[in-house]
């Protein structure tokens, strides 16, 4: 069936430094959204993209429905930014959305 | 942002019994989801929801499973009756309709155990 990969399944960076998740699709994706789990175990909406990039503060997401791929930049990392990130994608039609998730990836900051 | 509630937060329950998990979606959204995560698994969809009826369901949705919405209530996902490999965390998420506005917002999540 349709999947999401996502990479890494963990990450460790130090305060002020920056990385990227990514997410590959094995088929193609109309829609990304981009969550992160906060400590009470909510999702928190990052992203939703149907295609391009977007940005907000530190954050930056891009989306390549063609490719079948999207990425997560973190910049300038903050001990706050630390948890699990999830990517899900879907293919909205008018039978109704799912979305398929990723593994998520663990991020830690250290000072 | 837009919030979706779900009550309980947790439930325990035992096997054979009926559990119904609730699920207050976004107040002007139309589309309303179930979603089921087995601990150390990824999220899986289970269920959409539309206009009263199911819209598409997954393999997951069991004939024990039913959802619904009546008119100005929660969104419901019933299980009757339980099962033990029914225990897991159960997000609910609502969407607007159309365009741009398929974005999904989820609730907490009900942990259910099944004894």
């Amino acid at each position: 069936g349709d999947q999401v990969e996502q990479s890494p399944s963990a990450l460790s960076l130090h305060e002020g430094t920056g990385s990227a998740l990514r997410c590959n699709f094995t088929t193609t994706m109309r829609a990304v959204q981009w969550f992160r789990k906060n400590s009470r175990g909510s999702l928190i909406n990052l992203f939703y993209l149907a295609s391009g990039t977007k940005e907000n503060g530190r954050l930056k997401s891009a989306f390549d429905s063609k490719e079948r791929y999207s990425t997560l930049h973190i910049r300038d990392a903050q001990l706050e930014d630390s948890g699990t990130y999830f990517c899900a994608a879907g293919n909205y039609g008018s039978s109704g959305n799912k979305l398929i998730f990723g593994i998520g990836t663990l991020l830690s900051v250290k000072p | 942002g837009p919030k979706v509630l779900q009550i309980p937060s947790h439930q325990i329950i035992d096997m054979g019994q009926m559990v119904t998990l609730n699920c207050d979606p976004v107040s002007n959204h139309l589309y309303f989801y179930w979603y089921k995560q087995i601990l150390g698994q990824q999220m899986e969809f289970l269920v959409n929801f539309y206009n009263g009826k199911v819209m598409e369901k997954s393999k997951l949705f069991k004939d024990q499973f039913s959802v619904e919405r009546p008119d100005g209530s929660y969104f419901t996902l019933k299980i009757q009756p339980t099962a033990l490999e029914d225990s897991a965390v159960y997000f609910c998420a609502s969407s607007l309709l159309g365009g741009s506005s398929y974005e999904q917002y989820f609730g907490p999540g009900t942990r259910l155990t099944v004894l």
